[in-house]
């Protein structure tokens, strides 16, 4: 079974510019979640979707980052316009309401010049 | 406030010896907790969980043992094996039906052949 997807992989943009994440949860999971990981901060959840509808948002650092989920299979982190201190890692997860575990893709590397 | 703590960053170990990490946590809601194993440009990877209604749950080399009193939990590997060089995360979920997961900072496991 293929895991989480996420993509790009990495990506390098300019301050000021837009830029989207991706994702692809595993087929059958119905929670996903949108992690960022940096030095300073450690791994630290942004939000999180439970059968498409957003839950919990209270970690998005401010109103440039964005997030939607159109579907069970899909969804974007959007950060507009972008600065230098959103250069980190950016994750994605999904899982099944209720059961905890939660499985992680492989990871955005962002970085804002 | 770090609800989820590792207090030790680094931890070297013996090839075949036991390994064992340790996590703290602070919020008494806390109900389900985790381990993540992570590699280099990969995502966190789930190792193993307990609930709180337990205080031990084993899956093959890896046992985690909750002690509730004292707010703590750890993880046992053994023997270690050089594969098990990574860095390892402890998380947390509250018992208020939240699927959000606090994670602690990591420690950084490296065996030694």
């Amino acid at each position: 079974d293929a895991g989480v997807i996420q993509s790009p992989r990495h990506e390098v943009t300019e301050m000021g510019q837009e830029v989207t994440l991706r994702c692809k949860p595993i087929s059958g999971h119905n929670s996903l979640f949108w992690y960022r990981q940096t030095m300073m901060r450690g791994l630290e959840l942004l939000i999180y979707f439970n059968n498409n509808v957003p839950i919990d948002d209270s970690g998005m650092p401010e109103d440039r980052f964005s997030a939607k989920m159109p579907n069970a299979s899909f969804s974007t982190l959007k950060i507009q316009p972008s600065e230098p201190r959103d250069s980190a890692v950016y994750f994605c997860a999904s899982g099944r309401v209720g059961e905890g575990e939660q499985f992680f893709g492989p990871g955005t590397r962002l970085t804002v010049l | 406030d770090q609800q989820v703590k590792q207090n030790s960053p680094s931890l070297s170990v013996q090839e075949g010896r036991i390994s064992i990490l340790n996590c703290d946590y602070t919020n008494s809601m806390f109900d389900y907790f985790l381990w993540y194993k992570k590699y280099p440009a990969e995502g966190p990877t789930f190792l193993i969980s307990i609930s709180s209604i337990k205080d031990k749950n084993e899956d093959g080399r890896f046992t985690v043992f909750l002690n509730k009193s004292a707010k703590h939990l750890s993880l046992h590997i053994v023997p270690s094996q050089p594969g098990d060089s990574a860095v390892y995360f402890c998380a947390a979920r509250s018992n208020f039906g939240n699927e959000k997961l606090t994670f602690g900072t990591g420690t950084r496991l490296t065996i030694i052949p």
